[in-house]
């Protein structure tokens, strides 16, 4: 069972520099988000898609970008990394947006 | 707006011991609630979903309950084990998946 699998695991970016972190549900769920995980910060909703073809903001989405062509796949990209950005990101996926959520083992984004 | 805490923040207990971790929450009207074990360096392990209807959920030496009209929900961890050392978080979904920060477990052996 792959459930939700995120790539890469871990990555490290020069400021300025772009990126994809990609995510993937063989779960054919409805509803993916993005979130990114800071001490002392908890979990922050980056962007969410209530479907393909469907995205919306969350709480943080400055400096990234998501789009939603696929029911299996949801890449978030960073268009010009800042070290604010460093950080761990995970991926989510659930049948509809207010069911149980399942998680990715997450990408843990160093910017230097 | 909904808002959830997570008491105690960290918590460290002997092996065998049975302990209870708390979560509260400010709006009552929550469609459901879950529970998560998130290990260092990992990613979160949904252990128990409640749905608003449940009074609680059991699953091996866990049980969940919650208290919609208190905003209350609490994860009973029965004898516990130092594999049980992890952090454990609460959530309810909202407009988005509200998280509490978490309790920290450490079960000394």
């Amino acid at each position: 069972n792959a459930g939700v699998t995120q790539t890469p695991k871990f990555q490290v970016l020069k400021t300025g520099q772009s990126m994809t972190l990609q995510c993937a549900q063989d779960m054919n769920h409805e509803y993916m988000s993005w979130y990114r995980q800071d001490p002392g910060m908890g979990l922050r909703l980056i962007h969410y898609s209530v479907g393909a073809g469907i995205t919306d903001q969350g709480e943080v989405p400055n400096g990234y970008n998501v789009s939603r062509s696929t029911t299996e796949d949801f890449p978030l990209r960073l268009l010009s990394a800042a070290p604010s950005q460093t950080s761990v990101y995970f991926c989510a996926s659930s049948q509809a947006q207010l069911a149980g959520y399942t998680f990715g083992s997450g990408t843990r984004l160093t910017v230097v | 707006k909904q808002e959830v805490t997570q008491i105690p923040a960290a918590l460290s207990v002997p092996e065998g011991e049975n302990l209870v971790l708390n979560c509260s929450f400010t709006d009552s009207a929550i469609y459901n609630l879950q529970w998560f074990r998130q290990d260092p360096g990992k990613g979160l392990t949904s252990l128990l979903l409640i749905q608003s209807s449940q009074r609680e959920q059991t699953s091996g030496r866990l049980n969940a309950s919650l208290d919609k009209s208190s905003g209350r929900s609490t994860l009973y961890i029965a004898a516990s084990q130092p594999g049980d050392s992890a952090t454990y978080l609460c959530a309810v979904p909202y407009n988005d998946m509200r998280f509490g920060a978490g309790t920290r477990l450490t079960v000394k052996p």
